[in-house]
């Protein structure tokens, strides 16, 4: 059972204009959530996090957005640039830095020059 | 950002042969570390967490006797296949957390057993 989902395996934005990936939970124990960023034959670097008591979370061109009520999470990423090409995995946990990280499978964006 | 390796990136083995996959944090000790699987248009999938001088804890669904950990100091992690099927051809990640919450990946090793 998928616990974080990804619906849109794919993305294309012009360079320049805001990348918008989503991500839906259905575990409502899940209070930390991060966003990973995955090159081809590399492992997923960490981008950002957001706790639940927050709902936004900032830093340099990127943004995460997080509701709650609704289960989603947001990642904004503006403006986009080539290099931002990759593939975006969101992942939660129900207590912070705790071990089992649920992955969801990823969307990969595309920027286009 | 923190650095973990993995070693080897790659690695084709016949069936029924083991293979090892060393997993090292180079630049901090990791007391803790993880394995994770990602089958093609899936997610990660963890598989154990490793805690250095102890016995790894598996996740349900997955054999411990057939997916041997060690991690035997705070720098490095081995997942040994043993008895390698063609269906545990996968890529295989490790992350490794040393004191801060977030978890450091490892390049990843592309298993294909044949």
């Amino acid at each position: 059972d998928q616990q974080v989902k990804q619906n849109s395996p794919s993305l294309s934005v012009q360079e320049g204009r805001i990348s918008i990936l989503n991500c839906d939970y259905t575990n409502s124990m899940f209070d930390y959530f991060l966003w990973y960023k995955k090159y081809p034959a590399e492992g997923p670097t960490f981008l950002i996090s957001i706790s639940s008591i927050k709902d936004k979370n900032e830093d340099g061109r990127f943004t995460v957005f997080l509701n709650k009520s609704a289960k989603h999470l947001s990642l904004h990423i503006v403006p986009s640039q080539p290099g931002d090409s990759a593939v975006y995995f969101c992942a939660a946990s129900e207590v912070t830095g705790a071990n089992n990280l649920f992955f969801g499978t990823g969307t990969r964006l595309t920027v286009i020059p | 950002g923190a650095v973990v390796s993995q070693h080897p990136s790659r690695v084709i083995c016949k069936s029924g042969t083991s293979v090892k996959i060393e997993c090292r944090s180079l630049d901090f000790q990791a007391t803790t570390m993880f394995w994770y699987r990602q089958f093609p248009k899936q997610s990660l999938m963890l598989m154990a967490t490793s805690n250095e001088g102890s016995k790894a804890t598996y996740e349900q669904g997955v054999e411990k006797d057939k997916f041997l950990i060690n991690h035997a100091s705070l720098t490095l992690s081995t997942l040994t296949v043993t008895s390698a099927h063609p269906e545990d051809s996968s890529f295989y990640i490790c992350s490794a957390r040393g004191l801060a919450s977030e978890q450091y990946f490892g390049p990843g090793t592309r298993l294909t057993v044949t």
